[in-house]
């Protein structure tokens, strides 16, 4: 079993839809980061969080210690958001990456 | 754009050669990460250097080696090339031991 599971591993949306991509995790963590990665193999990282919740723009980012959950939402989807969307956990002084739930939003 | 640089974006060679991957961090940005991304394994961990220093070691390959020199920039050496070794490296940075990452876009090594 990997350590960082993400589901679902395929995404697709229309255009306007709210999308949520799930991240649980079965190691002890300091934190939880959210990457995009674009078709053209580029990776941006949209959230580094440790508890709570973050927003940025349309993209809110959550989490719970406790369940060793994350939830990264998109709301009012657009076909620019269609990349695949990474979890990937601090253990200790490394990450741990998730295979990643790829996105494709139709107009 | 992230701030980070990596050289060369492709490079093609031939098993059992040798080849070096540069990365320029962020300015400012004491920590340097390398990860690998294969079609199969999807993103590794390599190995991370903090202001000249290794910091921590995933499943870096004992063909490969790193190392961050006093201006802070960083480079992968990866010899004795085998196909396997086809991949996406990135190169990342943050401030400090992990926080917020800045990826660089990547050296797409192919072996043939």
């Amino acid at each position: 079993k990997n350590e960082v599971e993400q589901s679902p591993q395929n995404l697709t949306a229309q255009e306007g839809e709210f999308i949520t991509i799930n991240c649980s995790y079965s190691v002890g963590i300091s934190a939880l980061h959210w990457l995009q990665q674009h078709p053209g193999g580029g990776i941006v990282s949209l959230f580094m969080l440790s508890s709570g919740k973050k927003k940025h723009g349309r993209l809110i980012a959550t989490i719970n210690i406790q369940e060793k959950h994350s939830s990264l939402h998109i709301t009012a989807s657009h076909p620019r958001d269609s990349a695949v969307y990474i979890c990937a956990v601090e253990d200790t002084d490394k990450l741990i990456f998730g295979t990643g739930t790829r996105l494709q939003v139709f107009p | 754009d992230s701030g980070v640089t990596q050289t060369p974006k492709h490079l093609i060679t031939a098993t059992g050669q040798r080849v070096t991957l540069r990365c320029s961090p962020r300015s400012g940005d004491l920590s340097v990460y390398w990860y690998q991304q294969s079609l199969d394994q999807g993103l590794q961990f390599l190995i991370q250097y903090y202001n000249g220093e290794e910091r921590a070691k995933g499943n870096i390959l004992e063909r490969f080696s790193a190392q961050q020199f006093p201006d802070l920039h960083s480079e992968l050496n990866l010899s004795s090339l085998e196909l396997g070794d086809s991949a996406l490296y990135f190169c990342a940075s943050s401030a400090q031991t992990l926080g917020e990452l800045f990826f660089g876009e990547g050296s797409r090594l192919t072996v043939l």
